[in-house]
């Protein structure tokens, strides 16, 4: 099975400075990986995903992620924090159920606060 | 609408009723999930359906959760005999066909407190 990890529950960052927030996978296959954000009282939004080709994906509200397979990170970075992007921030990984079908196997989570 | 969308929004029982809890999926997916997220063990799986039937149920944590789909579209899943230990965010997802590769959309979830 596969498994996330994402250190510390709490990051704080300023507005305007770099956001960095940390994803490391086990996997024992080529994993597919997924970043969702979470606002409060809300469900969960799809920020971006790698499945092949290019490692650095971009998303939405100006994220990028790199798939780093030497490292088995998928870190989640925004070079400029806005207030909007206060929220908890999920990294998933794609785990194979029966044939082609799969679930996905979530990491902790890390709450993203900005401070003014 | 044309996100997945779940009813209750929330739900506030007593230790020992049975709750019922909705989820409608994106119209034409064939795919749906259900997720569980509490405190104190984050975002874990449920149970996967692929059209009416779930070949995986291998995270409903006890006999007392059941989940059904029926139409290939609306599911529900049911919880006898509520414990306190079930209060947690429930959330639904579906996706195009349940590939590795595709994007889970979520509903808004169902906040379930036993009291």
């Amino acid at each position: 099975a596969q498994s996330v990890t994402q250190l510390g529950s709490h990051v704080s960052v300023s507005e305007g400075a770099l956001v960095l927030l940390r994803c490391n996978y086990s996997s024992s296959v080529p994993p597919y990986l997924f970043w969702y954000v979470q606002y409060p009282n809300q469900g969960l939004q799809l920020l971006l995903k790698y499945t092949t080709g290019a490692t650095l994906v971009k998303g939405i509200n100006g994220f990028e992620a790199e798939f780093k397979k030497s490292e088995t990170s998928f870190h989640l970075t925004k070079p400029s924090a806005h207030m909007s992007d206060a929220a908890e921030y999920f990294c998933a990984v794609s785990d194979l159920i029966s044939g082609a079908n799969s679930k996905l196997t979530f990491g902790k989570g890390i709450t993203l606060s900005v401070r003014p | 609408g044309a996100g997945v969308s779940q009813s209750p929004s929330n739900k506030v029982t007593e230790k020992g009723k049975d709750v019922e809890l909705r989820c409608d999926p994106i119209s034409g997916h064939t795919a749906l999930y259900w997720y569980r997220q509490s405190l104190g063990q984050g975002l874990e799986f449920l149970i996967y359906f692929q059209g009416n039937s779930a070949p995986d149920k291998s995270g409903l944590p006890s006999d007392r959760f059941s989940a059904e789909r029926t139409g290939g579209s609306v599911s529900t899943l049911t919880i006898q005999r509520t414990q306190q230990e079930d209060s947690a965010v429930y959330l639904c997802a579906s996706s195009f066909q349940g590939g590795a590769k595709e994007t889970q959309y979520f509903g808004p979830g169902t906040r379930l407190l036993v009291l």
